[in-house]
């Protein structure tokens, strides 16, 4: 059974970047039939879709975020991660990585979340 | 963007009583060439991440207890649960997968009464 498991550093200061990782085990990245994505949820609010990469390292980002994102793969270590650059205290979120089937797309399997904090 | 709305924003029900959550979308999210309706609804307790239990609105996810049900089509849905039980109490989402940018509702938080 395939799980994910979000990685990276609880705090970091406003204008840096922030850069988690999500190890899966249990399944491929490589694999054809699902895209691996992230979300996130700031303290006591809804979720935010971030953005998704297959496994041929197309992506699709949320507009909102588009110019401030990076989602990239590492079949070696089959894991993917999320860079959010110039982040501001409204990035304060618990930062979920889910699997996607590749034509059906909701969000099917969740990491546990990991939260980061933006503060100087 | 497509806009998703949810009805109430939070509700309380009796053990063993129905509860019924409403969503809407700006947008059909009705995909007329295999008539599916790309609607999912989560169930997210408190420290947990979101768990699917309904996909293609109406399709309940394997072990997902059969008192949640999902209903509706084109802007209008609706999330079920049919009795009550202490378990359930959590925050539910909508959420549509139509297109990109995927967009969730609110949230509508249930409680027992």
């Amino acid at each position: 059974q395939v799980q994910l498991h979000e990685s990276g550093p609880g705090l970091v200061k406003p204008s840096e970047t922030l850069s988690l990782t999500c190890t899966v085990s249990g399944g491929s990245v490589s694999s054809s039939s699902y895209y691996w994505s992230w979300i996130r949820q700031p303290p006591g609010k809804g979720l935010e879709w971030i953005g998704y990469i297959y496994y041929s390292g197309s992506t699709n980002y949320n507009p909102s975020l588009n110019s401030r994102i990076t989602i990239s793969l590492d079949t070696s270590k089959n894991h993917f991660s999320l860079k959010l650059s110039s982040v501001t205290a409204a990035d304060t979120a618990v930062y979920y990585c889910v699997r996607l089937p590749h034509n059906n797309n909701y969000m099917g399997v969740w990491g546990k979340g990991t939260t980061v904090t933006v503060s100087s | 963007d497509i806009e998703m709305t949810q009805s109430p924003d939070s509700l309380a029900v009796s053990l063993g009583e129905r509860a019924t959550i409403k969503c809407k979308s700006s947008q059909s999210v009705l995909y007329n060439p295999n008539n599916q309706n790309y609607l999912a609804w989560y169930q997210q307790k408190p420290g947990q991440p979101p768990k699917l239990l309904i996909y293609w609105s109406s399709v309940r996810e394997s072990g997902v207890p059969d008192r949640f049900s999902g209903s509706g089509s084109g802007s209008d849905f609706t999330l079920t649960i049919s009795s009550l039980q202490a378990e359930d109490v959590a925050v539910y989402y909508c959420q549509q997968y139509y297109s990109t940018p995927f967009t969730f509702g609110p949230g509508t938080k249930v409680d027992i009464k």
